[in-house]
């Protein structure tokens, strides 16, 4: 099963805005993960933010964490054209003493110039 | 370059036929991992391997059997495609140990479309 969701499904906005798109889970986390994968190819990772963390920074990207919600937000601060991307959240899921990396839809982002 | 390789990139499949879709990492990783990727459904995990001689089934296991040849080769088989596995294949490796920062980070390869027809 997915464990993150994102939301929204897919968000447009103008070059220069700001960005944000939420992810909730459903079980306990020892950190949450944020990756990128641009049409075509495949994911990279972009922030890793602990649970015991509640924000991180990482250019202009900024991660919230409330594990009281089970939800984090990414924040891509003045967006290009070049962030125009597919978003994912992960998160592990703890099965037979191992754990396991689950993704959620995604979310697509159109940033027009 | 260091990373995760994945061939083949493309392949077209009739129903019935059975291919080897292969991986490699040089990151000396622990965990590999094949997903696929279907529109809307983002990525579901299909078998993974722990460790070098461990496999296991992720949340859709059925029509694939995998191997884990070595530490560096994860391979991922269709004994007998249907177009229902038509689909984007991604492979992906990490580290996998919790105490250590950054070894939880998924390395992923470029991914192999197959179209089963």
């Amino acid at each position: 099963s997915q464990q993150g969701e994102e939301d929204p499904q897919a968000l447009s906005i103008q070059e220069g805005e700001n960005a944000t798109m939420n992810c909730s889970y459903k079980t306990s986390i020892n950190n949450l993960q944020w990756y990128r994968q641009n049409s075509g190819r495949g994911l990279v990772h972009l922030i890793l933010i602990r649970s015991n963390e509640r924000e991180k920074h990482s250019g202009r990207l900024r991660v919230t964490l409330d594990t009281s919600k089970k939800s984090s937000s990414l924040l891509i601060t003045a967006s290009r054209a070049a962030d125009t991307a597919s978003y994912f959240c992960a998160t592990d899921d703890v099965a037979g003493g191992s754990y396991i990396p689950t993704f959620g839809r995604g979310t697509s982002l159109i940033v027009h110039p | 370059n260091a990373g995760v390789t994945q061939t083949p990139k493309f392949q077209v499949l009739k129903t019935g036929q059975s291919m080897t879709l292969q991986c490699a990492q040089d990151m000396n990783h622990n965990s590999m991992y094949w997903y696929r990727q279907d529109p809307g459904m983002g990525l579901r995990l299909i078998y993974y391997s722990a460790s070098e001689g461990t496999t296991d089934k992720g949340e859709v296991p059925n029509g694939y059997n995998v191997s884990r040849l070595n530490k560096r080769e994860f391979s991922l088989r269709l004994e007998s495609a249907a177009p229902s596995q038509t689909s984007v294949y991604f492979c992906a490796s990490r580290l996998d140990r919790p105490s250590l920062s950054g070894a939880n980070v998924l390395t992923f390869g470029a991914g192999s479309r197959l179209t089963v027809l």
